[in-house]
């Protein structure tokens, strides 16, 4: 079975702070990692994602996520947020690209920007 | 425009009364999945679709059935509808090659 932990369910930043959001995971099998992002009253999008390959990765509006094996950690982060980033993150776990099979999310932070 | 449409987008209903919400996507995707979402208890995954009838459970199946008879179409019905069933429903398509899961615009779900 898989599982996703996000350690903080809220956090507060001031803009142009630098902010990181935690996940960690368990999985029996190969990860696939997911960082989605949900604005107020809108569906989910992708931020960025781990298949293979470099452990860090990039994603869109200047975040990026380092997969750690040994720590079981894919932790999000940005080095200077605005205002526009307020919105909802979850990470996720799968067990094929693309979420092709079960995808098991976390229970989201909220991430605040405060002006 | 690529993109995963759910109808409704609103409904309120009474326990019991059967209801079909609807998911489809113009982008020819393998995958589809159904996740609902519940404060602090994040998204959590329905039912999920390989490819043309072929469908598996998620975490948090019960009280729902799905079909996959068409490739681009993937509804969700609820054939008794109970409270517990109230809450935000997401409907979601990937390509079997690998990539972006697009989510459609959600679905609120209240059971009175």
């Amino acid at each position: 079975a898989q599982s996703v932990t996000q350690l903080d369910s809220q956090v507060p930043v001031f803009e142009e702070a630098p902010v990181e959001l935690r996940c960690n995971y368990s999985s029996s099998v190969s990860v696939y990692l997911f960082w989605y992002v949900q604005y107020p009253n809108q569906g989910l999008q992708l931020l960025l994602k781990y298949l293979s390959g470099s452990t860090l990765v990039k994603g869109i509006n200047g975040f990026e996520a380092e997969f750690n094996k040994s720590q079981t950690s894919f932790h999000l982060r940005k080095p200077s947020v605005h205002i526009s980033d307020t919105a909802e993150y979850f990470c996720a776990v799968s067990d094929g690209p693309g979420g092709y099979q079960k995808v098991t999310f976390g229970i989201g932070t909220k991430l605040q920007v405060i002006p | 425009e690529a993109q995963v449409t759910q109808n409704p987008r609103y409904l309120i209903t009474v326990t019991g009364k059967k209801l079909t919400v609807t998911c489809s996507q113009n982008m020819n995707h393998e995958y589809m999945s159904w996740y609902r979402q519940d404060p602090g208890l994040g998204l959590r995954q329905i039912y999920y679709s390989m490819n043309v009838e072929v469908t598996d459970k998620g975490d948090v199946p019960e009280g729902y059935k799905v079909s996959r008879k068409e490739k681009r179409n993937f509804p969700l019905i609820l054939e008794s509808p109970s409270p517990n069933q109230t809450s935000l429903y997401f409907c979601a398509s990937s390509s079997i090659v690998g990539d972006t899961q697009y989510f459609g615009p959600g679905t609120r779900l209240t059971v009175l």
